[in-house]
């Protein structure tokens, strides 16, 4: 049990387009997900935390109108990369966790590697 | 400081050895403690939770001590198939903190034949 998908696994695009990354949690409803970003021999970052339902909350240094988030459903988050440069190309993963999970454990998508051209 | 540091090695050693890998963090508000292993170009995974009493799983076991703020993890009778990155992570509780998440920067293991 407890599988996140991601989807696309990569994408290429183009700088100055907009690229949207969804995070599903299959068998179980995720109250809250969180996105994470890592780069090249770096660890994850965390990005913002969305809960459903409800506006994401940023970490700093994170632009919130670069990185739209959307929590709409249990099962479903997305993240909206806009305008993308170069430097956003990295690893992005969301990970999904309920209320009551046990240790807060997270569940984690299998991640999407954007590339910006 | 960095919230949870690691020591990025990386760690090169034979089968059968057995390594030791350390972790602090500067939060004393932290309440749950975890090693993840992650895979190059993979997610994280979830290897083992961390209490105070210390606890085992198979080859691996995880010790955390509070008061210095330390967490530590053992893996003996190492296989090829243990080579990866091993994270470190924290996690705060309550308020706007609620399930985040704090990784450290990784220590990488390579086992080799």
């Amino acid at each position: 049990g407890a599988v996140v998908s991601q989807h696309p696994s990569w994408v290429i695009c183009k700088s100055g387009t907009s690229v949207k990354i969804e995070c599903r949690s299959l068998d179980f409803q995720a109250t809250t997900m969180f996105w994470y970003r890592q780069f090249p021999k770096q660890s994850l970052m965390l990005m913002a935390t969305s809960n459903e339902g409800s506006k994401a909350t940023y970490e700093q240094g994170v632009e919130k109108d670069k990185f739209l988030i959307n929590h709409a459903s249990l099962t479903l988050s997305t993240l909206t990369v806009t305008s993308a440069h170069p430097e956003d190309s990295s690893f992005y993963i969301c990970s999904a966790s309920s209320m009551g999970t046990p240790g807060y454990e997270q569940y984690f998508g299998p991640g999407t590697r954007l590339t910006v051209t | 400081r960095k919230e949870v540091e690691q020591d990025p090695g990386p760690f090169n050693v034979p089968e059968g050895a057995t390594v030791a890998f350390n972790c602090t963090y500067s939060n004393s508000a932290s309440q749950s403690f975890f090693w993840y292993r992650q895979d190059c170009r993979k997610e994280p995974k979830l290897l083992m939770s961390v209490y105070s009493s210390g606890n085992e799983d198979g080859r691996f076991t995880a010790q955390l001590n509070r008061a210095s703020q330390y967490i530590s993890l053992l893996i003996r009778d190492s296989k090829l198939s243990d080579s990866a990155t091993y994270l470190c992570v924290v996690t705060d509780a309550g308020g706007t903190s609620y399930g985040k998440l704090t990784f450290g920067q990784g220590t990488i293991l390579t086992v080799h034949p």
